[in-house]
Formats: structure tokens, sequence, C-alpha cells
């Protein structure tokens, strides 16, 4: 079955760092990339969408310049926190749509950030 | 609105089923999914069902749909220790030519061996 990859799995670090995080799909084109985040006990919001080669749409609350999207690829999407602050640890999780609409989205096995 | 419910928690006994409920209230969604959550880890697909369909079946599951009430339940046969997750129901409505995804707040299942 389709496989996303999301890399890293866990992230420490100080704060003001900026940290990347990547979303692959390993076996399929995914036109498509959605990242979520996920504070404990909650469910997941929906922060951006990620369309190949082209700017991604970001969820009304969510800051653009705080959180760059790239998805340069049809199989890579790139989640950047910048100057990440203590109130930016969360659960980051990814998902991709392959070219064909009425396919599920497929998830990655998400981002546990930490900002000390 | 795009408000997707369920209940918090569920406890049951090992070898019962486990029935999860799931209110949605667009009516214009085309899918509604399944998602298994362990903790740690991000979120496995377990089944879908089209919403122009009643129920569907797949081993152990079964997922009905009352389109009516905007109500959706998934229910686990021979609930197993494994199966203690939290479980999220999804709405999929078309966005601009993708797929726009509204997650349930999700249900804790415990299941007591």
């Amino acid at each position: 079955g389709a496989v996303v990859s999301q890399h890293p799995s866990r992230v420490i670090c100080k704060s003001g760092t900026s940290v990347k995080i990547e979303c692959r799909s390993l076996d399929f084109q995914a036109t498509t990339m959605f990242w979520y985040r996920q504070f404990p006990k909650q469910s997941l919001m929906l922060m951006a969408t990620s369309n190949e080669g082209s700017k991604a749409t970001y969820e009304q609350g969510v800051e653009k310049d705080k959180f760059l999207i790239n998805h340069a690829s049809l199989t890579l999407s790139t989640l950047t926190v910048t100057s990440a602050h203590p109130e930016d640890s969360s659960f980051y999780i990814c998902s991709a749509e392959g070219q064909h609409s009425n396919q599920p989205q497929h998830f990655g096995d998400g981002t546990r950030l930490s900002i000390l | 609105g795009e408000d997707v419910e369920q209940s918090l928690f569920l406890s049951v006994r090992e070898g019962d089923s486990s029935v999860i409920n799931c209110t949605y209230t667009d009516s214009s969604s085309t899918y509604l999914y399944w998602y298994k959550q362990e903790p740690g880890a991000g979120l496995q697909l377990l089944t879908y069902i089209f919403s122009n369909m009643d129920m569907k079946q797949d081993q152990r599951l079964t997922v009905l749909l009352n389109k009516k009430d905007k109500h959706l339940s998934l229910r686990i046969a021979d609930t197993q220790t494994g199966d203690s997750a939290i479980y999220f129901c999804a709405e999929i409505l078309p966005s601009g030519g993708y797929q726009k995804v509204t997650f349930g707040t999700g249900t804790k299942l415990q299941v007591i061996p």
C-alpha cells in the first residue's frame, strides 16, 4: 500500500532554532500534501495544504512566515518551523493525496517537536 | 458547519464488541474515514465509506452510515487489547480540487483484559 515517510520522528532543540521536517511519498506521486498539528489529547488541526510547484495554502490563524512550506517535487514536501519557541512544541503530521482524488490520504508517522 | 464530534472515551472488555460513534454536520461530504492512532504514532487508515453507502464490512470492522441523521459508527467485533488506541472519524469534503479532511475529536478506546 501507499507509504508516507516523515522525518525526523523526534526533535528536541533550543528556543530560536529553525527546524525542518520532511514528508515523502515513497511509492506514489503526491500532487497535494497536507500538514497537521496535534496538541496533546486533541484532534488534528490542518495547518496548510501544499501543492507541488505552487505556494502553500494556509489555514486561518497559521502564520505562513513562521511555518514555511516547500513542495518542490511530487514526492517531497518540507515544513520549516522558523525561530521555534516553546509554544511551537507539538506533534506535527503530514499526509499525502495521490493523483486520483478519490483515494484516501495516507499519513506519516508524525514528528514530535520539543522546544526547550 | 464542519464540526465532527465523537464521545471522548470508551471502555470495553476483551472479546466484546466496541461501537464508536461520530456525528458530522456537513451533508456534502463525499467520504467518511476511520483512522486509528496509537500513542506517539501517526494515523493508520482503518476503513472508509462512500457517502452513498449505508454499510461496509471489512473483517472485524463494520461501518454504518446514517446520512439522514449525519451519524457514522465503527463497530469492532471481538475487541482485542491491541485495539486500544484513539480512533478518529474524518469527514472528506471536496475543496478547490483536492480533499479537505476534517477530523473528529477522537475517541480513546480502552480494552480491559
